[in-house]
């Protein structure tokens, strides 16, 4: 099955401790990105990539780092996740760079304390 | 740079009623429009889009919207709506710019079904 998954689903974690949020599609997709949801707010773009060990930052990329070593795996890393940052993120990935349909994973809570 | 606006934040519809979600965009050029749902606890799946061609588009789950470049508007229809679309809409904007896209969402408008 085509998909988009993110891991994990759901995590409380404290000021300061590093965290990754690991997303992979099996769909030979090149275009890949992170958002972040925030109510009020819509999603606002935080990474893309554009294929592999190609990225670049989008509109709130502060506090964030990403990679892309493989076609398939791009995670989001926080490095000293502050309060500000809990949210709810989506991975989201399509064929080319060109404006197209993205598939979007399930989401991933994130509750910093 | 793109932008979209959907004015109505939150709206409540009675089963079997027509709907109708408002989406206005900015951008200098044809834009790629986009209308997405996202059910409770799940992620954003498209509904339909624009690239070009017809301006009326239909898609999934019996929702069209139709572009209208004179008035910058994307609106989703739907004639008759049943509870299972009770959920959150966006409208989104896409555009090519330096070899990517660059999708602007805009802030959703949260679709209550009552019976």
């Amino acid at each position: 099955e085509a998909q988009v998954t993110q891991n994990p689903r759901y995590l409380i974690t404290v000021t300061g401790k590093k965290l990754t949020v690991t997303c992979s599609q099996n769909m030979n997709h090149e275009y890949m990105s992170w958002y972040r949801q925030d109510p009020g707010l819509g999603l606002r773009q935080i990474y893309y990539s554009m294929n592999v060990e190609v990225t670049d930052k989008g509109d709130v990329p502060e506090g964030y780092k990403v990679s892309r070593k493989e076609k398939r795996n791009f995670p989001l890393i926080l490095e000293s996740p502050s309060p500000n940052q809990t949210s709810l993120y989506f991975c989201a990935s399509s064929f080319s760079g060109q404006p197209e349909t993205q598939y979007f994973g399930p989401g991933t809570r994130l509750l910093v304390l | 740079a793109q932008s979209v606006t959907q004015p109505d934040i939150h709206i409540t519809v009675s089963e079997g009623a027509s709907l109708e979600l408002r989406c206005n965009y900015s951008y200098g050029a044809t834009p790629y429009l986009f209308w997405y749902v996202q059910s409770p606890g799940q992620g954003l799946q498209l509904l339909l889009k624009y690239f070009s061609g017809d301006t009326l588009v239909q898609g999934i789950k019996g929702f069209e919207a139709e572009f209208k470049r004179s008035q910058s508007s994307f609106n989703l229809r739907k004639p008759s709506v049943h509870w299972s679309d009770a959920a959150e809409y966006f409208c989104a904007v896409g555009a090519y710019s330096g070899g990517y896209q660059k999708v602007t969402f805009g802030i959703g408008t949260k679709l209550q079904v009552i019976p």
